[in-house]
């Protein structure tokens, strides 16, 4: 089966601009999680979905990131304004059965640079 | 709350010698537990995971790990190590008080091999 799609894989920003990322689950996975993983550390959850609907957004910075999933399936997180403590790399998982099977399958993340 | 601690934050070891990365964790119940390994820009890949059946779990490329509940701990070993096996090693709990499937990351191990 195809894996998890993220894009871009790479981004350097200027602080204050605005950013997006887009995610492409595993076909038929109705949980979609959103990690953030700053360098030296393991990722922190940011946000997780079912189907279209949050479960869980309370690690999620909402003064400036936002996050959809349309139709339950491709999902973007957006940035704006940017500040340089954003610099990390953002992981986009998805499970066909949350906390159940205990199965995620992970893209190979997006890259921000926040100068 | 749970929480996962790996006890070293870098490990050296010759090629072809043994591998150990320990992980001790904390949960009111009875956990999940997985290890991931992340190779550098890649995405992040399951060895294996421990979810309340053995308690040896045996995981790809050669890795296992040991569940010990007296312990709290999940340390991950290797008979023998490749020079493939460098890479970024994480210890993972997923939040079961939550049900919602949410996985905890630690800080994650450094695996040097040296040749």
């Amino acid at each position: 089966e195809a894996g998890v799609a993220q894009s871009p894989r790479y981004k350097i920003i200027e602080k204050r601009q605005s950013v997006a990322f887009w995610c492409n689950p595993i076909s038929g996975h109705a949980t979609l999680y959103w990690y953030q993983q700053i360098l030296g550390q393991g990722p922190k959850l940011l946000i997780q979905f079912q189907n279209n609907g949050v479960v869980d957004d309370s690690q999620l910075p909402k003064d400036r990131f936002s996050a959809e999933r349309l139709k339950g399936v491709d999902s973007t997180l957006k940035i704006q304004p940017a500040k340089l403590e954003d610099s990390a790399v953002y992981l986009c998982a998805s499970s066909n059965n949350r906390g159940k099977d205990y199965g995620y399958t992970f893209g190979s993340g997006t890259r921000l640079t926040v100068v | 709350a749970q929480s996962v601690t790996q006890l070293d934050s870098h490990v050296s070891v010759s090629e072809g010698t043994p591998v150990l990365l320990r992980c001790n964790y904390s949960s009111s119940y009875s956990p999940s537990l997985f290890w991931y390994v992340q190779h550098p820009n890649k995405g992040l890949q399951l060895l294996l995971k421990y979810t309340s059946a053995a308690t040896l779990v045996k995981g790809i490329n050669g890795f296992e790990a040991e569940f010990k509940k007296s312990e709290t701990s999940f340390h991950l070993t290797k008979p023998s190590a490749h020079m493939s096996d460098a890479a970024e090693y994480f210890c993972v709990v997923s939040d079961r008080a939550s049900n919602t499937g949410k996985l905890i990351f630690g800080q994650g191990t450094t695996l040097q091999v040296k040749p």
